[in-house]
C-alpha cells in the first residue's frame, strides 16, 4: 500500500461527457502529480500541484483541468470526453528529497470512454 | 522534454534465467529511477541511483547507472514469476526549480517470466 488513495478505480461513460477523478495523497506529501497511461505513450505526464498551486504542466489538453484542494487532496476533471482518452490515470504523490522526486503512486483510474 | 529509451520492449524468459534490461538517453541526468508496476496496480519504487557508475542490489536485481549519467541497466538473476511485471525507468528535468517539476518515464519494458 503507496498510501495514495486514488477513486473511482473504473470508469465507464459515453463520449462528450465529462468525468471527476479524485486522489488523495501521502500523509505529509504536499505534491500531486496526475499521468496518463496508455499502451502507446507510456506514462505521461500531465499536471503538478504542489500546496495547492500548479507547478508545471505536461502534455494535458484543454478539455482537462485539476486542482489540489487545502486539505492536499486533489480532483482531475475530463470534459468532453472521446474515445482516445480512455486509459490508466495515474496520480502519485512525493515528497521531494533534495533534486529527486521519488513517486508513490495510487492504484489508478481506468477509465473507458465508449 | 528528456527521451528515456528502453529495451527490450518485450522480454519473456522460464524461471531461474538471467536477464538484463536497459534504459538509455542522450541527456545526462542527476538521478535515474527504477519502478516495477503490475497488472492493475500503480507503480512501485525500486531504487534511486544517483552516482556515475553507482551499483545499487536489491536481493536478485542488480542496478547500475551508467559513468556519463546517461543510461541504468537493470539486471535479474534467477528470475523468479513474482518478477513479472513492467519494469520502468524515470528521470527528472534538467532544470529543478520552484516552478514543479515531474519525472520523465520510459516507456517500460514488459517482463513475463514462466515457471
Amino acid at each position: 500500500d503507496s498510501g495514495v488513495t486514488q477513486t473511482p478505480k473504473h470508469l465507464i461513460t459515453a463520449t462528450g461527457q465529462r468525468v471527476t477523478l479524485r486522489c488523495s495523497p501521502r500523509s505529509g506529501d504536499l505534491s500531486v502529480y496526475w499521468y496518463q497511461q496508455s499502451l502507446d505513450q507510456g506514462l505521461q505526464f500531465l499536471i503538478h500541484y504542489y500546496n495547492g498551486e500548479e507547478r508545471a504542466k505536461g502534455n494535458i489538453l484543454e478539455r482537462f483541468s485539476a486542482q489540489q484542494f487545502p486539505d492536499l487532496h486533489s480532483e482531475l476533471n475530463l470534459s468532453s470526453l472521446e474515445l482516445g482518452d480512455s486509459a490508466l490515470y495515474f496520480c502519485a504523490s512525493s515528497v521531494e528529497a533534495g533534486g529527486r522526486t521519488e513517486a508513490f503512486f495510487g492504484q489508478g483510474t481506468r477509465l473507458t470512454v465508449v | 522534454t528528456q527521451l528515456l529509451e528502453q529495451s527490450p520492449q518485450f522480454l519473456s524468459i522460464q524461471e531461474g534465467e538471467n536477464l538484463t534490461v536497459y534504459c538509455n538517453s542522450s541527456s545526462v541526468f542527476s538521478s535515474l529511477q527504477w519502478y516495477r508496476q503490475e497488472p492493475g496496480e500503480g507503480p512501485v519504487l525500486l531504487v534511486t541511483v544517483v552516482t556515475g557508475g553507482e551499483v545499487k542490489k536489491l536481493k536478485r536485481l542488480t542496478f547500475q547507472f551508467g559513468d556519463a549519467r546517461k543510461d541504468s541497466s537493470l539486471h535479474i538473476t534467477a528470475a523468479q514469476t513474482g518478477d513479472t511485471g513492467l519494469y520502468l525507468c524515470a528521470g527528472p528535468p534538467p532544470t529543478i526549480s520552484n516552478s514543479g517539476y515531474a519525472l520523465n518515464f520510459g516507456k517500460g519494458t514488459s517482463l513475463l517470466v514462466t515457471p
